[in-house]
């Protein structure tokens, strides 16, 4: 069966520190991959998303930046972060059909200070 | 574009009681649509999903009707549990190019007292 990992569960980090939030997933091959940010515990935002290795589509203007090196692994990264990064990032993946549903990870609890 | 909206939230209901939560939605083409439900510091589950009109959505009691007529996906079950208070989330995927992108609702809040 697939799985989807993702790590830290929790981060504190100071204005102005590297971040890189890493996930995996597990049991399939070529999943589409998405990160979402969620404010304040209640809307999710979409960030980013990938339909392949190194493509990566950026859905809105920010501090953050996307990688994917392999095939099952997508990486958030910031060089600099702000006070406004704060939020709960989630990663999330899909197979290939229109009609399946997103599995997310159990996301990373980011806390700039 | 597309958007999801919810019925504002909290709600707070007694065990056994029943449930309505409110979503309806503006999209291009025929949409798919979901409810997600996250418990405290986790992550988001699929709850249940349609993908076309008059389309039941169903599962662990939960249920919803994909209503094409009125743009609506509202969440229902019959008797709730304590287990259920949750943050549940309405979301749609647009038909066409949309590489699988989910359009998600603010949530709803819901707790259940025993």
């Amino acid at each position: 069966s697939q799985t989807i990992h993702q790590w830290p569960a929790t981060l504190v980090q100071p204005v102005g520190s590297p971040l890189s939030l890493e996930c995996t997933v597990e049991g399939t091959s070529n999943p589409n991959l998405y990160w979402y940010r969620q404010a304040a515990g209640r809307g999710l935002q979409l960030l980013f998303y990938s339909v392949g290795i190194g493509q990566i589509s950026s859905e809105v203007p920010q501090n953050l930046s996307a990688s994917r090196p392999q095939d099952r692994q997508f990486i958030l990264s910031s060089k600099k972060l702000l006070l406004s990064d704060s939020g709960f990032y989630l990663c999330a993946w899909m197979a290939g059909e229109q009609t399946s549903p997103l599995h997310f990870g159990n996301g990373t609890r980011l806390t700039v200070t | 574009g597309d958007s999801v909206t919810q019925m504002e939230g909290p709600v707070t209901l007694s065990e056994e009681a029943f449930l309505t939560i409110n979503c309806t939605y503006t999209a291009t083409g025929y949409p798919s649509l979901f409810w997600y439900v996250q418990y405290p510091g986790e992550g988001l589950q699929l709850l249940l999903k349609a993908t076309k009109a008059d389309d039941k959505g169903s599962n662990k009691g939960f249920e919803a009707t994909y209503r094409k007529e009125t743009t609506s996906f509202h969440l229902e079950k019959g008797s709730v549990q304590v287990s259920d208070s949750a943050v549940y989330f309405c979301a749609l995927r647009s038909g066409g190019t949309s590489y699988g992108k989910l359009t998600f609702g603010q949530g709803t809040i819901l707790t259940v007292h025993p």
